[in-house]
């Protein structure tokens, strides 16, 4: 079964500031994607940025940013400059890859969170 | 606008009562599924669908049942057989390949008494 980890259950940063959270799993897969979901107060669950496996280069969507370590199975996130509206539960999540039918995802396993607090 | 829609965003039912979820999606994306979250938890997996009229279960399928008619539509139905019923639920959908970005609905917080 795969598992995801989330071992820090909340962080706190002051504004501006630069803030890691951090996520290990563990897949047999050799072809996947890892992703980082935030979760804000209304719950709605939204894509902050995604990692293709086979490719070395870090994923950098805006301030956000990753540290991909695939032979540590790590797959942190950074967020630069930290603002007020990035307060919310952030998910780590890693697919169950059908390799059976087409690639695609029987489902994302997720990680238990990471409660992220701006202190302005 | 594309999206998923899951309504309604509150219920409320009394123990032994199935209850069903509304998920729809006009994102025009093959697979779609559900989960659930509880405090503290991360999102557990209940069903998914790859394409119509077929469902497969995921971790924690008991108590549950889903139908896949139309392909914008994954309704779930919580029975009386499931233990603990309140929690908060997700739908997702996602096209089928190797990507698969899984987008969310704004979800349905079910509370059973």
């Amino acid at each position: 079964a795969q598992t995801v980890t989330q071992s820090q259950p909340e962080m706190s940063v002051q504004e501006a500031e630069t803030v890691t959270l951090s996520c290990t799993y563990d897949t047999s897969e050799s072809d996947y994607y890892l992703f980082w979901y935030k979760q804000p107060p209304s719950r709605q669950m939204i894509l902050v940025i995604r990692q293709e496996a086979y490719k070395q280069q870090n994923a950098t969507e805006n301030r956000f940013s990753v540290n991909f370590q695939k032979a540590a199975k790590s797959f942190s996130l950074k967020i630069s400059d930290s603002q007020l509206g990035d307060a919310a539960m952030y998910f780590c999540a890693s697919p169950w890859v059908n390799m059976y039918s087409g690639g695609g995802a029987d489902g994302l396993t997720f990680g238990k969170g990471t409660h992220l607090i701006i202190q302005p | 606008d594309g999206g998923i829609t899951q309504s309604p965003k509150y219920l409320f039912r009394k123990e032994g009562q199935n209850v069903t979820l509304s998920c729809e999606q006009n994102l025009n994306h093959d697979a779609m599924y559900w989960y659930r979250q509880d405090p503290g938890q991360g999102l557990r997996l209940i069903y998914y669908s790859q394409i119509v009229n077929d469902f497969q279960k995921g971790d924690i399928a008991e108590g549950y049942s889903v139908s896949r008619e139309k392909k914008e539509s994954f309704p779930l139905t919580v029975t009386s057989a499931q233990k603990n019923p309140t929690a908060f639920y997700l739908c997702a959908s996602s096209i089928w390949d190797r990507e698969s970005v899984q987008y969310f609905g704004p979800g349905t917080r079910l509370t059973v008494t």
